[in-house]
């Protein structure tokens, strides 16, 4: 079992691109999550899906879109990045809010 | 909203010394509370955490934590640290709108340092 993947695994971006990080879990969790992790901030939500056809914002969703077709993946996308939204980029899953979220590997984004 | 405090940003320890993290939260109902841990260029593992019940709870690698909803606390402890314990450790609280999960609101991370 895999668990969660995360693609790529780091990346360097011009601003001004679009990009977008995917993120796939192979343990047909409910629920999934994106955060974004800065040194001396700790991890913060940008958005999150309770279940497939759902999405909402988290503490930091601007210049971030999401979506979720279906249960396995649910794709980050920065319409237009910008040097603030350099990053590590991590995606969790779980089955509840009463379970616990497995975290991804992280993507490592740096926006120049 | 809810919001996690870790107090302490660095603590360092002796190996074989024993450890208490600090953390303290914010939420208006009964709190799903969460340690993780991070090792240096890894993603969260989880230690342990706090639904219901018994108000101290076990984890992995000898770790254990004391919910006291009367201090707003779910502080980390473990007896004897080993080097292998130094990295970034993460409090979290998960929330609920009603409509579902709504995310973990993680603290700011306490950095562990185990002195030989």
């Amino acid at each position: 079992i895999a668990g969660i993947t995360q693609a790529p695994t780091s990346q360097i971006l011009a601003a001004g691109r679009r990009m977008t990080l995917r993120c796939t879990q192979d343990m047909r969790h409910n629920a999934m999550y994106w955060y974004r992790q800065d040194l001396g901030l700790g991890l913060r939500l940008i958005h999150y899906s309770n279940t497939a056809g759902t999405t909402g914002k988290g503490e930091v969703p601007d210049g971030y879109s999401v979506s979720r077709a279906n249960t396995d993946d649910f794709p980050l996308t920065l319409a237009s990045a910008v040097p603030s939204q350099t990053s590590v980029y991590f995606c969790a899953s779980s089955d509840s809010i009463a379970d616990t979220q497995y975290f991804g590997p992280g993507t490592r984004l740096t926006v120049l | 909203a809810q919001s996690v405090t870790q107090p302490d940003i660095h603590i360092t320890v002796s190996e074989g010394a024993s450890l208490e993290l600090r953390c303290n939260y914010s939420y208006g109902a009964t709190p799903y509370l969460f340690w993780y841990v991070q090792s240096p260029g890894q993603g969260l593992q989880l230690l342990l955490k706090y639904f219901s019940g018994d108000t101290l709870v076990q984890g992995i690698k000898g770790f254990e934590a004391e919910f006291k909803r009367s201090q707003s606390s779910f502080n980390l402890r473990k007896p004897s640290v080993h080097w292998s314990d130094a990295a970034e450790y993460f409090c979290a609280v998960a929330g609920y709108s009603g409509g579902g999960a709504d995310g973990l609101t993680f603290g700011k991370g306490t950095h562990l340092i185990i002195q030989p």
